[in-house]
C-alpha cells in the first residue's frame, strides 16, 4: 500500500535562506509523486509532479524536487525563500495505474518564514 | 477558466443531522474526487467519480456517500453526523482517470459538527 512520510512537522527559515522539505514514500512500483501547497483557508495548489524521466523536476514559484529511487525520497527545495512562501506543504503519492486518481498525502510540513 | 467551486464554504450542524456538500469541477473535467482534511488524520481520500460512476472509494463508513451528475457536478452526503466528522472537505477535479492527471482542488467546505 502507498504511504508518505513527512518527518518535519514545522520548519522555520529566514527570508532569503534556502529550504528543503523532506518526503519519503512507500510504493511497490514507480510512483507518481506530487508536492502541493496550502495557504490558510485555501485549497491545495500543485507545485510540481514527477511521473518518470528526469529525476529533477521544476515547479512553480521557483520550487524544485528531486526523485531518488534508492532513498524512496522526493524532497522539495527552494534556493531562496520569500515571505509569501509561508504555508503548509504536502507531499503526495498517486497510484501509477490507470483508473485511479486518489492521492495518498503526507501529514504536511508547516513553513514559517521570518524576516 | 473558472476553478473548482465548492458550496457552501462553511457549515455548522449538530450530531445526528445529515449534510450535503456540492462541488462544481472545472469546465471539461469529468473526474471529481473528495478528500477529508482533519488535524488528526490529515488528508484522506473519500471517493472518486467519473462519468457519474463511483470509480474508487477510500476507507470511510457508509454514512459517507456521493454522486455525480451528467454535467460532472458532484455532491457528497454525510448522514447521522458525528463530532469526528468536523473537517475541511476538499473536492478536486481532473480531466480524466489515471494518476498522471493533475488534480485541481477547490477551497473546501468547512464543516463543524456540534
Amino acid at each position: 500500500a502507498q504511504s508518505v512520510t513527512q518527518p518535519d512537522i514545522h520548519i522555520t527559515v529566514s527570508e532569503g535562506a534556502s529550504l528543503e522539505l523532506r518526503c519519503n514514500y512507500s510504493y511497490g512500483a514507480t510512483p507518481y509523486l506530487f508536492w502541493y501547497v496550502q495557504s490558510p483557508g485555501q485549497g491545495l495548489q500543485l507545485l510540481l509532479k514527477y511521473f518518470s524521466g528526469d529525476t529533477l523536476v521544476q515547479g512553480i514559484k521557483g520550487f524544485e524536487a528531486e526523485f531518488k529511487r534508492s532513498q524512496s525520497s522526493f524532497n522539495l527545495r527552494k534556493p531562496s525563500v520569500h515571505w509569501s512562501d509561508a504555508a503548509e506543504y504536502f507531499c503526495a503519492v498517486g497510484a501509477a495505474q490507470t483508473g485511479a486518481n486518489n492521492l495518498f498525502f503526507g501529514t504536511g510540513t508547516r513553513l514559517t518564514v521570518i524576516p | 477558466k473558472a476553478g473548482v467551486t465548492q458550496t457552501p464554504r462553511y457549515l455548522i450542524k449538530t450530531r445526528g443531522q445529515q449534510v450535503t456538500l456540492s462541488c462544481s469541477p472545472i469546465s471539461g473535467h469529468r473526474s471529481v474526487s473528495w478528500y477529508q482534511q482533519t488535524p488528526g488524520q490529515g488528508l484522506q481520500f473519500l471517493f472518486e467519480y467519473f462519468s457519474e460512476t463511483q470509480r474508487n472509494k477510500g476507507n470511510f463508513p457508509g454514512r459517507f456517500s456521493g454522486r455525480q451528475f451528467s454535467n460532472s457536478r458532484s455532491e457528497m452526503n454525510v448522514s447521522t453526523l458525528e463530532l469526528g466528522d468536523s473537517a475541511l472537505y476538499l473536492c478536486a477535479s481532473s480531466l480524466g482517470l489515471g494518476g498522471y492527471n493533475e488534480q485541481f482542488f477547490g477551497p473546501g467546505t468547512r464543516l463543524t459538527v456540534l
